[in-house]
Parts: structure tokens; C-alpha cells; sequence
């Protein structure tokens, strides 16, 4: 299986901020890389999709970047409805399509 | 407008078994991949396995494989994940999922979820 490694778990920042979380995958995935953005109670929503597309109707102050084993989701501005949990999550042919374990962005 | 509509929630005792369900709307069915994602009380998501309604063509992770199926009836735009002899530990919130897979053999992301099938397994 390939294993995704998000970095940090968590982090704490302030309204206008500008935010950054890693990915890295345990093995080369190309650009099979996906972003997903989920708020407490509800389902979890793509953000980003092939490491850099940003799904349709996603404020362009998300950014995704990287290939290969290193990937970045980047929150330009983050802005209160930000406050969430992240995962990437690897779509890659080799099956399990594994997500990393999430990174929760608190308010500071 | 596409939507994945789920069953809803269940309580079943240990050794108990249980199928949900997940109604495609909105768009073909037999055109995407629909996929199950088990969220664990307060942890993060796991992939379960994944169902082409246009063929039935199915694949588990090695985590779940012979502890679930998946599978669909493309009739009624409707995919199923079920169990034979529930656990404690199968108590989670399960998200239906679509996805895309490229002709290159690789796989979109999941670009829309149901709302979630809240199973408890409790004696």
C-alpha cells in the first residue's frame, strides 16, 4: 500500500493568515494527488484534484503543488469558514486509494 | 443537480448482519465509480473498496476485503455495502463517493459524497 503522511496534525492560525500543509507519499504517485476539506458534521468536500485542478465552485485562495512524493495544499488568506480538517488522499492505480491522516486547522 | 442519497442510520446487535445503500441522482450511473469510506468516531477516513455499476467490476483494500461487499444494481442507480456478522468495531459513519477513472487507469477524486450512514453496533 502507499502510505500519505500529512504534516502537521494540527496548527493554530489567525483569520488572513496565510496556511500551508505537506503531503508525502510513500512511493512515486505522479500528480494522483487529491485535497479535501471537511467541517464537523457534514461530508467531506474535494478541493483540489491531480495535485494543482481546483474543483469547480472552490475559492481560488486554495492552491495545491507538488509531484511525486511531495505535495502542498496552500490557504492563501484563511477566512473564517476555513476552519476545518484536511486530508489528501493519493488516486494513484495501485489500489487502496489511501488518504493521509488529516490536519486540523484551528482557529488562533 | 447529482446527488448520492444514503440510507439511514442503523443500530444492530454483535453477529447481526446489514446491507445500506446509495442512490445515484443527476447524472449517468453506469458512467462512474462509486466507492464506500468508513469514518471511525473522531478519526480520520479510510478507503474501503470501490464498484463500477457498468459491469459491477469490484475492488476492496486489503483492510476490508472479506469483512465487506460491495456491491450494485445499476436498474436502480443504487450501490449497497453490507455485512454478514457485525462487530463493535465496524461502529463508524460510512460515506458513499463518486469518482472518475482516466483511461490512463488512474482515478479522479472524489468530486461527490453522500451524506453519510451513521452504523451503531451495540449489545
Amino acid at each position: 500500500d502507499i502510505q500519505m503522511t500529512q504534516s502537521p496534525s494540527s496548527l493554530s492560525a489567525s483569520v488572513g493568515d496565510r496556511v500551508t500543509i505537506t503531503c508525502r507519499a510513500s512511493q512515486s504517485i505522479s500528480n494522483y494527488l487529491n485535497w479535501y476539506q471537511q467541517k464537523p458534521g457534514k461530508a467531506p468536500k474535494l478541493l483540489i484534484y491531480a495535485a494543482s485542478s481546483l474543483q469547480s465552485g472552490v475559492p481560488p485562495r486554495f492552491s495545491g503543488s507538488g509531484s511525486g512524493t511531495d505535495f502542498t495544499l496552500t490557504i492563501s488568506s484563511l477566512q473564517p469558514e476555513d476552519f476545518a480538517t484536511y486530508y489528501c488522499q493519493q488516486s494513484y492505480s495501485t489500489l487502496p486509494l489511501t488518504f493521509g491522516g488529516g490536519t486540523k486547522v484551528e482557529i488562533k | 443537480e447529482v446527488q448520492l442519497v444514503q440510507s439511514g442510520a442503523e443500530v444492530k446487535a454483535p453477529g447481526e448482519s446489514l446491507k445500506i445503500s446509495c442512490k445515484g441522482s443527476g447524472y449517468s450511473f453506469i458512467d462512474y465509480w462509486i466507492g464506500w469510506v468508513r469514518q471511525m468516531p473522531g478519526k480520520g477516513l479510510e478507503w474501503m473498496g470501490i464498484i463500477y455499476p457498468g459491469d459491477s467490476d469490484t475492488k476492496y483494500s486489503p483492510s476490508f476485503q472479506g469483512q465487506v461487499t460491495i456491491s450494485g444494481d445499476k436498474s436502480i442507480s443504487t450501490a449497497y455495502l453490507q455485512w454478514s456478522s457485525l462487530k463493535a468495531s465496524d461502529t463508524a459513519l460510512y460515506y458513499c463517493v463518486r469518482t472518475l477513472k482516466y483511461s490512463s487507469g488512474y482515478y479522479k477524486g472524489f468530486d461527490y459524497w453522500g451524506q453519510g450512514t451513521l452504523v451503531t453496533v451495540s449489545s
